[in-house]
């Protein structure tokens, strides 16, 4: 099993551009999530999937969108980059029975 | 929503001595708390949870207490190692509910000095 992979490792862009990160798991987990994590503040929610085709929102889901077709993929889309959300991003999935959540490696975004 | 202070931000021991790091939380429906490690540049990985049917989880080195009436929890690891030197996180969630959603503390960057 590969886990959780996230595509890109690192990502650059410029502010109004858009762009998807990509994540899938390979371990037929029912819930997915994805954080963002920055300097002090732990992580945070971004937005949370139960399941394929159910979708809902974080703690900090603006200029950002999901959505959730499959079991095994999970990207999240940057609707128009902005400098705030320059963060590392985590993606995480979980089976139905455990809340234990098995990370992805993490993507490193800045928006210049 | 839920709320999770954690304390101290950053802890320096020397090794073999105790390490002790304090998480409380908001919410009286959480039930589930975790404890994540991450190393520089790494993900975070679980090292131990716990649920509030239980007041002491232990593994190893490694132990989680939980007090539900103060709504705090903590977790000690003795005898510590320069390999620990890591930051850690707690968090909190109630499982019973249909969000499954995990609130992270602010962590804590654990140095253990050789």
């Amino acid at each position: 099993n590969a886990g959780v992979t996230q595509t890109p490792k690192f990502q650059v862009l410029k502010t109004g551009q858009s762009m998807t990160l990509q994540c899938a798991q390979d371990m037929n987990h029912e819930y997915m999530s994805w954080y963002r994590q920055d300097p002090g503040m732990g992580l945070r929610l971004i937005h949370y999937s139960v399941g394929a085709g159910i979708t809902d929102q974080g703690e900090v889901p603006n200029g950002y969108n999901v959505s959730r077709s499959t079991t095994e993929d999970f990207p999240l889309r940057l609707l128009s980059a902005a400098p705030s959300q320059t963060s590392v991003y985590f993606c995480a999935s979980s089976p139905e029975s455990r809340l234990v959540q098995f990370f992805g490696p993490g993507t490193r975004l800045t928006v210049l | 929503g839920e709320n999770v202070e954690q304390h101290p931000s950053t802890l320096s021991v020397q090794e073999g001595d105790s390490a002790v790091i304090k998480c409380t939380y908001s919410d009286s429906a959480s039930n589930y708390f975790p404890w994540y490690k991450q190393e520089l540049g790494k993900r975070p990985q679980l090292i131990i949870d716990i649920r509030s049917n239980v007041g002491e989880k232990k593994d190893q080195r490694i132990a989680v207490t939980l007090n539900k009436t103060a709504k705090h929890f903590s977790l000690h690891i003795t005898e510590t190692q320069p390999e620990d030197s890591a930051v850690y996180f707690c968090a909190a969630s109630a499982e019973d509910t249909g969000r499954r959603a995990l609130t992270f503390g602010s962590g804590t960057r654990l140095q253990v000095q050789p």
